[in-house]
């Protein structure tokens, strides 16, 4: 079982709709979880972290967090071509030393 | 200037070469990692290096030799490569205590012929 878990993609969407991009991870005592945005060629950039149950609203952004079923989703409200890229999931371990461990990544393209 | 510098972007090297990469974060950061970036793999840890000590060696061949001189630099020499070993390597910064808040370069491209 992998760490952290992505649909590959690509999710396709039109402009202006929502974009759900959903993630999964395997260690139950996991704490802290991110997205990272990735546009193709360049690195990636943190744009959301939340760390309770939940959602956590920033902008067009929503990312959702349910501990119990062990995953994670980002919300994309009103989707842009620009926000075509693939979004990472990450998540840090529970115990000891504070690993980052990153999901494949999901594609989304936005289409005009 | 950029948050996080990587150099080279690109770097081609034969299978006997020795190269390094460097990094250098100007945010003030404590903590610097490096990452490999292959195509349909995650994103796999390297090196952790906090206040200048290695905190983190992911089991990395020993042809990977990284270095961090200060809290602002951080090198990954490399010699004796294989060509399995062509990606992208990021390095990222970090505030403090693993946040898991990242700041990534732009990601040197490897290729090993």
């Amino acid at each position: 079982q992998k760490e952290v878990e992505q649909n590959s993609g690509p999710l396709s969407v039109p402009e202006g709709a929502i974009a759900s991009l959903n993630c999964t991870y395997s260690d139950r005592g996991s704490q802290s979880f991110f997205w990272y945005r990735q546009y193709s060629g360049k690195s990636p950039e943190l744009i959301m972290s939340i760390y309770s149950n939940g959602d956590k609203e920033d902008g067009r952004f929503t990312a959702q967090l349910n501990k119990a079923s062990q995953y994670v989703s980002l919300l994309i409200r009103d989707s842009q071509p620009s926000d075509s890229a693939t979004y990472l999931c990450a998540v840090i371990k529970g115990t000891g030393f504070q690993k980052l461990v990153f999901g494949t990544g999901t594609r989304l393209l936005v289409s005009p | 200037e950029t948050g996080v510098t990587q150099t080279p972007r690109h770097l081609v090297m034969g299978m006997t070469n020795k190269k390094s990469l460097k990094c250098e974060q100007h945010l003030g950061h404590n903590a610097m990692y490096w990452y490999k970036q292959s195509a349909k793999k995650p994103l796999e840890l390297m090196f952790v290096y906090n206040f200048k000590e290695q905190t983190e060696n992911n089991s990395v061949p020993s042809r990977f030799s990284p270095e961090c001189p200060n809290s602002s630099h951080l090198f990954l020499h490399l010699h004796t490569l294989q060509p399995e070993d062509s990606a992208l390597y990021l390095c990222a910064s970090e505030g403090q205590g693993y946040t898991g808040e990242l700041f990534f370069g732009e990601g040197s491209r490897l290729t090993v012929l």
